[in-house]
C-alpha cells in the first residue's frame, strides 16, 4: 500500500500572507502512460472535500489561481500565493497511481486563520 | 450539475451489515465516463477510500476491507449501494459517496455524507 505523509499537520496563516503544504509518498505517483496521479482536496468546515487540483499541478474547474501545486516522482507541494479567510479547513494529498482499484489520502493539513 | 446523495441507517449493531445508498441526480450511473465510489472518515480523522463500481458492475475494493464490502449498481433507479459486513465500532464514520472521473481519477462531484454509528 502507498502511504502518503503530508506535512506540517497544521498551519496558521495571517490572511494575505502565503502557505505551502508538503506531500511525500511512499513510491512513485509516475504511472507508466506518463502521467502522475497526485491530486490535492480542500475539505471546509461541516462539508465533503472538494477537488482543487489534479495531476500534481492542474488547476481543476472554477479554484483560483492562488492555488498552485508542483512536485514529481515522490514529493509534491501545495502552495496557496495569499491566503483568504475561505480557504480554512483540511487539505489532504490523494494518489490515484492505481486507479480505479485504490486511493490512499494523506493524514491531512488543518490551515486556520 | 450532478448530485449525491447518500441514505441509509445512522446505526447499526455490532457484527451486523451496513448497508448505504447513493442516489444520483442529473447523471446516468451508467455512463462509461465515472466510476461511482464510497469513502469514509472516522470521527476526527482523515480520509479512507473503501472502492468503486462500473457502469459495467466491475468492483474495486480496498484490500483492507475487501472481505466486507460489496458494491453494486441499480441502474433502473440511478442509484448504486454499499455493504459493510460484520461491522465493529471501529466503522463508525461518515460514509461519503463519489464521482470518479474515468480518465483522470477526479472525485469531482460528492455527497454531504451520513454519518454511521456501529453501537448496541
Amino acid at each position: 500500500e502507498i502511504v502518503m505523509t503530508q506535512t506540517p499537520l497544521s498551519l496558521s496563516v495571517t490572511p494575505g500572507q502565503p502557505a505551502s503544504i508538503s506531500c511525500k509518498s511512499s513510491q512513485s505517483l509516475l504511472h507508466s502512460d506518463g502521467r502522475t496521479y497526485l491530486y490535492w482536496y480542500l475539505q471546509k468546515p461541516g462539508q465533503p472535500p472538494q477537488i482543487l487540483i489534479y495531476e500534481v499541478f492542474s488547476r481543476f474547474s472554477g479554484v483560483p489561481d492562488r492555488f498552485s501545486g508542483s512536485g514529481s516522482g515522490t514529493d509534491f507541494t501545495l502552495k496557496i500565493s495569499r491566503v483568504e479567510a475561505e480557504d480554512v479547513g483540511v487539505y489532504y494529498c490523494m494518489q490515484g497511481i492505481h486507479l480505479p482499484f485504490m486511493y490512499t489520502f494523506g493524514q491531512g493539513t488543518k490551515l486556520e486563520i | 450539475q450532478v448530485q449525491l446523495q447518500e441514505s441509509g441507517p445512522g446505526l447499526v449493531i455490532p457484527s451486523e451489515t451496513l448497508s448505504l445508498t447513493c442516489t444520483v441526480s442529473g447523471g446516468s450511473i451508467s455512463s462509461s465516463s465515472h466510476y461511482w465510489g464510497w469513502i469514509r472518515q472516522a470521527p476526527g480523522k482523515g480520509l479512507e477510500w473503501i472502492g468503486s463500481v462500473y457502469y459495467s458492475g466491475d468492483t474495486f475494493c480496498n484490500p483492507s476491507l475487501k472481505s466486507r464490502v460489496a458494491i453494486s449498481l441499480d441502474t433502473s433507479n440511478n442509484q448504486f449501494s454499499l455493504k459493510l459486513s460484520s461491522v465493529t465500532a471501529a466503522d463508525t464514520a461518515v460514509y461519503y459517496c463519489a464521482r470518479v472521473g474515468t480518465m483522470t481519477g477526479i472525485l469531482d462531484s460528492w455527497g454531504q455524507g451520513t454519518l454511521v454509528t456501529v453501537s448496541s
